[in-house]
């Protein structure tokens, strides 16, 4: 079946530190890689998403590129802040009849210290 | 404006007890879903909804019943509690079901806590 694996956290950053979150996916065919973040005592918000192969999603100075040949999906950033402490999500979807479902990896907690 | 709003935001309850959590979208969207995220923050799809009809129930038991009265509302209703049942729930809408490209939009959340 679809699954989503992620890097383990928690990862504690330095303010302007180089921000890697490594995502791997497997699934048949093409679906769509999303990042969503969760700030604490908040739903998730989308961040960023590819919806096919050698697509770069950028947000808020984050970026991710959909790597069919590696079936990745990493979450990268240039100089984090305090505020981008949260739990971010690398999730996918597929289509067909299970269009729209998300499936997610397990989180990884950031936190960003000044 | 809420896009996705959800009530209440916390739930505390007794063991075999019965509870419904509401939520509404105010974004237009045919589709509507609720999420379980357990202890650990995983997150795992419940039930998926398109325009009312039943699109997606992942294997959930059967205390569990959502209800959609028009497509703007998605209730869970919960019965004979268990402590399993503690978690945050989440709701979220999208566009359209069929698409696999649409942006999903969370609402805050519910935690449930279960005594």
């Amino acid at each position: 079946g679809n699954s989503v694996t992620q890097m383990e956290g928690p990862v504690t950053l330095s303010e302007e530190a180089f921000l890697t979150i490594n995502c791997t996916y497997t699934a048949t065919g093409y679906p769509s890689l999303f990042w969503y973040v969760q700030y604490p005592g908040e739903g998730l918000q989308l961040l960023l998403k590819a919806t096919k192969a050698d697509d770069k999603g950028s947000n808020k100075g984050f970026e991710a590129t959909y790597r069919k040949e590696t079936t990745s999906f990493h979450l990268e950033k240039g100089s984090v802040q305090v505020s981008d402490s949260a739990v971010y999500f690398c999730a996918l979807t597929q289509r067909g009849n299970q269009g729209g479902k998300l499936i997610f990896g397990q989180g990884t907690e950031l936190s960003v210290k000044p | 404006d809420t896009a996705v709003s959800q009530t209440p935001k916390y739930l505390v309850t007794q063991m075999g007890n019965d509870k419904s959590i509401k939520c509404e979208q105010n974004l237009g969207h045919d589709t509507m879903y609720w999420y379980k995220q357990d202890s650990k923050k995983f997150l795992k799809i419940m039930f998926s909804y398109n325009n009312k009809e039943l699109i997606i129930n992942e294997t959930v038991p059967n205390r569990f019943s959502p209800k959609s009265p028009d497509k703007a509302h998605l209730n869970l209703h919960i019965n004979s509690l268990e402590l399993g049942d503690s978690a945050v729930y989440f709701c979220a809408s999208s566009l359209d079901w069929g698409s696999s490209t649409d942006t999903q939009y969370f609402g805050p959340g519910t935690r449930l806590t279960v005594l």
